[in-house]
């Protein structure tokens, strides 16, 4: 077990409305992750942080938006919803330090579904 | 650019017939590479982390090779709880410690029959 909520576990909305995904870890690691996995793409990165308020963009930001203002909550925001966007999506973490500091870990995902 | 190919994308399996699943990649200097399990609505749960050509790991009866190009996972008589997709990631030398991301292949989707 990672440490690692995501919520909401479950979502449908509406083309064109902003949606919120949140992640909350209970370990204090540094660094965050938001990947979407989709079939024929496998994982892809979104975003990522390093830091509180330290965020970069990954392989497929456009759409996504991040913030990261406590060290253990990072929320990933579609300001506004498109069909493409349905996917899975997992937030992960690394320790950053330790015997597995470089392993990625990951929570169990959140189904978004854009109608 | 990272790239990561995974063969067979699937594998059907009758339990006790070991097997091996192929992680190929091209990657600007290897930091690790990662095997992890996934179960259907679950994320992914990670294995191995193999850092240098010839290193293997173990775990029950899973064994992970690494060569320069690629990366097996050997399964030794399989049984129906090892029916999962197996996910391959390969993680880049970076100049900082700022990412560190992985970079994900597709995938191979085991199903083990008793």
């Amino acid at each position: 077990d990672a440490g690692i909520t995501q919520s909401p576990r479950h979502k449908v909305t509406e083309t064109g409305t902003p949606v919120t995904l949140r992640c909350h870890q209970t370990e204090n690691h540094r660094y965050m992750y938001w990947y979407r996995q989709d079939p024929g793409h496998g994982l892809r990165l979104i975003h990522y942080s390093y830091g509180v308020k330290d965020t970069d963009k990954g392989e497929v930001s456009d759409g996504y938006s991040v913030s990261r203002s406590k060290t253990e909550d990072f929320l990933l925001t579609l300001e506004s919803a498109t069909s493409s966007q349905t996917s899975v999506y997992f937030c992960a973490i690394r320790p950053g330090q330790g015997a597995f500091g470089n392993t990625i870990y990951f929570g169990e995902g959140s189904w978004l579904t854009v109608v | 650019e990272d790239q990561v190919t995974q063969s067979p994308e699937a594998l059907r399996l009758q339990e006790g017939e070991s097997s091996s699943l192929n992680c190929s990649y091209t990657v600007s200097g290897l930091r690790g590479l990662f095997w992890y399990r996934q179960d259907p609505g679950k994320g992914p749960e990670f294995l191995f982390t193999l850092y240098s050509a010839g290193e293997e790991k173990e775990k029950e009866r899973l064994k992970a090779t690494l060569t320069k190009k690629e990366s097996f996972l050997h399964i030794t008589a399989p049984k129906p709880e090892d029916s999962a997709t197996y996910l391959c990631a390969v993680q880049a030398q970076q100049d900082n410690n700022a990412g560190n991301m992985l970079t994900f292949g597709g995938g191979t989707r085991l199903m083990v029959k008793p």
